[in-house]
């Protein structure tokens, strides 16, 4: 799996959009985007992951350019429950079985 | 849809002790099925994966062992805890496949003294 790298921490209002970057310069053809974010003492919850596309589901939107090399996680309207770790993890599952790598994270603190 | 549960929820656990873990998965049949270690700090380590009954998968090697004696059931297991097996257990199912997203479960801390 491709390395990330993303800011350890970012701050967002409530009520406003939060933009997450991430680079993933050496993302192979086959790797997704997965986007998954932890609150704290709680278990990983998946949010979003797409190849080429942007995607959009009733989490966030995820906009990833068209070199691939580096994706946004976008939360149009954040809120305090929000406030959590998020990683970004460029995976692939050709040989079944694959783990995810998760690196550090950006630490999100959603503030009123 | 789909459920997963971990027990227990905590657990504090003396130096040699045994250990316990288990794992369940509710509506699918045939899950990839994982465990994964958080130690002090952000990172999850995989420990072992499963792709069906009896198989099992190591990734680094330990103290720890796997089990998979049914289906939608996975177990961690020690026979003598050591001080760095405390952390943040983690299950984790997927359906497989090429994208293969996997939803983890709410964790068990594991304290050993």
């Amino acid at each position: 799996d491709a390395k990330t790298t993303q800011p350890p921490s970012m701050d967002c209002a409530e009520g406003r959009a939060a933009n997450l970057p991430c680079n993933h310069s050496t993302i192979s053809g086959n790797e997704y985007v997965y986007w998954y974010r932890q609150i704290h003492s709680q278990g990983p919850q998946y949010i979003i992951h797409g190849l080429k596309n942007n995607e959009t589901n009733e989490m966030a939107s995820l906009i990833i350019t068209e070199d691939r090399k580096s994706s946004t996680l976008i939360l149009p309207h954040a809120t305090l429950r929000d406030t959590a770790v998020y990683y970004c993890i460029a995976h692939s599952n050709y040989n079944q079985g694959g783990k995810l790598i998760f690196g550090q994270g950006t630490e999100l603190s959603v503030k009123p | 849809s789909q459920t997963i549960h971990q027990w227990p929820a905590t657990l504090v656990q003396p130096v040699g002790s045994p250990l316990s873990l288990e794992c369940t998965v509710e509506g699918t049949s045939n899950p990839n099925l994982y465990w994964y270690r958080q130690a002090a700090g952000r990172g999850l380590q995989l420990l072992f994966y499963s792709v069906g009954i009896g198989q099992i998968s190591s990734e680094v090697p330990q103290n720890l062992s796997a089990s998979r004696p049914q289906d939608r059931q996975f177990i961690l297991s020690s026979k003598k805890l050591l001080l760095s097996d405390s952390g943040f257990y983690l299950c984790a199912w997927s359906f497989g496949g090429s994208t293969d997203t996997q939803y983890f479960g709410p964790g068990t801390r594991l304290t050993v003294l």
